[in-house]
């Protein structure tokens, strides 16, 4: 079974405090996501990355950064954590293109961040 | 803009009858579709796909539908069950453009009423 795990379940930060978010997966997958989830908005793609060290800009990527340094890693951080960031933030793994069931994205339980 | 729209946010089912949730699209490249569920405080889970080469797919009581001219998918669930009670996201991807992106909807909450 795929598993990936997140850091925190629930998170309280202040305005201006730096935030890690940190996922783990166990399946030796290429690809990780970082979503965040609102009321009426759905899923919105923050960052993801193919490989260790490579990251790319999904749709939301302002006032977000991330970093790889393993392939089972994938952290989000906020330089500096603002209000409108109090969110549901999901991490996802999915193994790379042309292996079976490829689509298919595998989710975190979630962090709740709260930014006071 | 959204590329993924799902634009019933809820609905309301007695157990035992079908649920069909609905969703568009408009980003003719997708190729790929994808319907996850969400229980409160758990990250959604797959739930069943569907190829543009199908029209259908079945698995269990779950079967997607896609109409590519109308860009209209949907999943129906049959017969409800009160644990299928979740929130559930309709997802596209281009796997002819290489990309692992998948683009979500909002969501719709069906609630099964027992």
């Amino acid at each position: 079974d795929v598993k990936v795990t997140q850091s925190s379940r629930y998170l309280v930060k202040r305005t201006g405090e730096k935030v890690f978010l940190e996922c783990v997966q166990d399946m030796d997958h290429e690809n990780m996501f970082w979503y965040r989830q609102d009321p009426g908005l759905g899923l919105r793609l923050i960052y993801f990355s193919y490989d260790v060290k490579m990251k790319e800009k999904g749709d939301i990527p302002e006032g977000y950064s991330v970093s790889r340094e393993k392939k089972e890693r994938f952290s989000l951080i906020l330089e500096s954590a603002s209000t409108n960031q109090t969110s549901m933030y999901l991490c996802a793994s999915s193994p790379y293109l042309g292996q079976s069931r490829e689509y298919e994205q595998y989710f975190g339980p979630g962090t709740r961040l709260t930014v006071t | 803009d959204q590329q993924v729209k799902q634009n019933s946010p809820s609905l309301s089912v007695q157990e035992g009858r079908i649920s069909i949730l609905n969703c568009d699209y408009t980003n003719s490249m997708f190729d790929y579709f994808l319907w996850y569920k969400k229980y409160p405080a758990e990250g959604p889970t797959f739930l069943i796909s569907i190829s543009s080469i199908k029209d259908k797919n079945e698995d269990g009581r779950f079967t997607v539908f896609l109409n590519k001219s109308a860009k209209h998918l949907s999943l129906h669930i049959v017969p409800s069950q009160p644990g299928d009670s979740a929130v559930y996201f309709c997802a596209a991807s281009a796997r002819q453009t290489g990309a692992n992106n998948l683009f979500f909807g909002t969501g719709t909450r069906l609630t099964v009423i027992p």
